[in-house]
């Protein structure tokens, strides 16, 4: 069973501050998604990885999936209250089913 | 609307009372996935359907759970006798075709079992 393991699970940050969080495996993906959930609604799709050490940008968030395609990160620059959300990295391992890491918590105050 | 819509959004359940949760997929969308939200986690994966045919339950914590796609665009996800353990969020998801396109969620039906 591929598990992906997500950290730090909460972090609260001041408007403004830089962060980054962690998805990591111990098994390799052909490609890995990143969602952004807020209260009361399903995950939203933000960016998919494929290819070993891609690295892509959407405004101030940048993805970026590792070499041996077993982890990735997502860097948030100068993060505002607009952020705040649960991020959720996960893999569509086969064609039945979508893997999801346990999320990290995000909470901006401004 | 061109979204996944779920209904009901909030359900209370008396424990031992059956329920059923309702999923319009984005229409001409192929694929169908349920999941399983608990409080301050990520989705687990329940079932997947593939137009009609269920393809994988293997997340279907217990018999209690059924799910069905009679005609491979509505779904409905059944849980007979529920119990409090029940309490969580449950996600439908749709999407185009399979490996390799986005899977669109709808908001979810909260369900609180009492």
């Amino acid at each position: 069973t591929q598990l992906l393991e997500q950290s730090p699970q909460f972090l609260s940050i001041q408007e403004g501050e830089n962060l980054t969080v962690y998805c990591n495996s111990s098994s390799v993906f052909s490609s890995l998604q990143w969602y952004r959930q807020e209260p009361g609604e399903g995950p939203v799709l933000l960016v998919t990885v494929v290819t070993g050490g891609e690295v892509k940008k959407l405004k101030r968030l940048t993805f970026q999936f590792g070499d041996a395609r077993k982890d990735s990160s997502l860097h948030i620059t100068a993060a505002q209250p607009g952020d705040t959300g649960l991020y959720l990295c996960a893999s569509r391992s086969s064609a039945s089913k979508i893997i999801f890491g346990s999320g990290t918590r995000l909470s901006i105050r401004p | 609307g061109a979204g996944v819509s779920q209904s009901p959004r909030y359900k209370v359940a008396k424990r031992g009372q059956d329920v059923a949760l309702r999923c319009d997929p984005i229409s001409g969308h192929v694929s169908l996935f349920w999941y399983q939200q608990a409080l301050g986690q990520g989705p687990e994966f329940l079932t997947y359907f593939q137009n009609e045919a269920q393809l994988d339950k293997s997340g279907l914590p217990s018999d209690r759970f059924f799910a069905e796609r009679p005609e491979g665009s509505v779904s409905t996800l059944k849980i007979q006798r529920t119990q409090q353990e029940d309490s969580a969020v449950y996600l439908c998801a749709s999407s185009f075709g399979t490996v390799g396109t986005e899977a669109f969620f709808g908001q979810g039906t909260r369900l609180t079992v009492v």
